[in-house]
């Protein structure tokens, strides 16, 4: 079955990096792009973008442009997600989430278990 | 940015009973929608997506209905798994969520 699993929590200072990680298994890695999203409390969910582990094309939401990288490894199925210059705003889970490779458009048929990031000084 | 509103915010249900959803988008967004079931401590979990399909694995008491900015989720018949938080989203113009209903037990 197809299982996305996520790094652990993270403490982080304001002005740091964090990386998270998503390791895949149950499917072909490279047939389905990845997406990352977030959800800081009490907030909606927020869509950060999308890496294809294939070429490893990237499509981020402009709000994060310049702060976030997203790339995969295939060797390993694993995607990851960097986002730096942090700030408390930032404090937040963080999902990994498979695109559904439907051709009508982008949703999320699987979601990884969520990774606490918590930006604190 | 599409503008996705959920209501109500809080929806007040006894098991077994029926449960109405609904999802507004500031403009259309076609059928291009799916609706969410997030469980406290869990990640979400794909229940309809084109506005009215159901995803694999989902029983036939979720459906969905609507098109263009106005939509529905429907449980017919309430289960304890089902007191949760649903969230909508749209990926007809880049992919933005609702800020989801919470159903509760009454």
């Amino acid at each position: 079955q197809v299982q996305l699993v996520q790094s652990g929590a993270e403490v982080k200072k304001p002005g740091a990096s964090v990386k998270v990680s998503c390791k895949a298994s149950g499917y072909t890695f490279t047939s389905y792009s990845m997406h990352w999203v977030r959800q800081a409390p009490g907030q909606r969910l927020e869509w950060m973008g999308i890496v294809n582990p294939t070429g490893g094309y990237t499509d981020y939401a402009q709000k994060f442009q310049g702060r976030v990288t997203m790339t995969s490894d295939t060797s390993t199925s694993t995607v990851y997600m960097e986002l730096s210059s942090l700030r408390s705003e930032d404090t937040a889970v963080y999902y990994c989430a498979r695109d559904s490779g439907d051709s009508s458009g982008n949703y999320f048929d699987y979601w990884g278990q969520g990774t606490l990031v918590t930006v604190s000084s | 940015e599409i503008v996705m509103t959920q209501s109500p915010a809080t929806l007040s249900v006894s098991p077994g009973e029926r449960a109405t959803l609904s999802c507004r988008a500031s403009q259309s967004v076609s059928s291009n929608l799916a609706w969410y079931r997030q469980r406290p401590g869990q990640a979400p979990r794909l229940l309809i997506y084109e506005a009215s399909t159901r995803a694999t694995g989902i029983p036939a008491r979720f459906s969905g209905s609507g098109s263009g900015t106005e939509f529905t989720l429907t449980i017919s018949s309430l289960q304890s798994e089902d007191f949760a938080v649903y969230f909508c989203q749209q990926y007809n113009n880049w992919l933005t969520f609702g800020g989801g209903t919470k159903v509760e037990i009454k």
